[in-house]
């Protein structure tokens, strides 16, 4: 499979766990981005990679929010001390510098 | 700040009929456009996309793109009730280092 892999496919846990998402884009796109979809809403974004350089980090997003590329391939999401509204589907996608394509996402319930 | 724009609809059309979307951009300088279609639960999925000015037609799917007037729209030939999702057009900056712009996206509803 040479599409965008993301896992866990489902997330559940407590509110105040830390939580970390992964995603492996697709081999030789060297950007990549987060988003945070919640229902009925399109895309919300999160950051954005160039290779292992972090570009762009949405001034929505807090400090218990961290994400990481670090040899300019798969990248990490993590969540530090989880709260209720950050139950959401979070997606990665991949690019080469045209079109993007995403991967099946990460869907996290904060309970 | 660059923006890409839709209206959230839903937008309802009748099965066999043509669906229209529409897209506007801020960005005079965006050279590539996207559309991605979304099912409830499920993640975009890429199904057109324009560089130049004009038409480009992949099936039932036609995407128009026109510069001078800063819009992109897709036309959904012979609407099936498979076709009801959210449409999300994008894009891209003419600095490739910038990142892809998404519109909030269109909901569309095929009625039987």
């Amino acid at each position: 499979d040479t599409g965008v892999s993301q896992n866990p496919r489902h997330k559940i846990t407590k509110r105040g766990q830390n939580v970390t998402f992964r995603c492996d884009p697709i081999s030789e796109h060297n950007r990549l981005y987060w988003y945070r979809q919640t229902l009925g809403q399109g895309p919300e974004f999160l950051t954005y990679f160039q290779n292992e350089a972090q570009l762009e980090k949405s001034r929505l997003l807090s400090d218990r929010f961290s994400a990481e590329r670090p040899k300019g391939s798969f990248s990490t999401l993590e969540i530090q001390r989880t709260e209720q509204g950050d139950s959401a589907m979070y997606l990665c996608a991949s690019s080469s510098g045209y079109e993007a394509f995403f991967g099946q996402g990460t869907r996290l319930t904060v309970v | 700040q660059k923006e890409v724009e839709q209206n959230s609809g839903p937008l309802s059309v009748p099965e066999g009929a043509i669906a229209s979307l529409n897209c506007t951009y801020s960005d005079r300088g965006s050279q590539s456009f996207f559309w991605y279609r979304q099912y409830s639960g499920k993640s975009p999925e890429l199904i057109m996309f324009i560089y130049s000015n004009g038409d480009k037609e992949d099936g039932r799917f036609t995407a128009q793109l026109n510069k001078a007037s800063q819009y992109v729209s897709l036309l959904i030939r012979d609407s099936q009730p498979s076709d009801s999702a959210t449409y999300l057009c994008a894009g891209q900056p003419m600095n490739r280092d910038d990142k892809i712009i998404f519109g909030k996206g269109t909901r569309l509803h095929i009625l039987p």
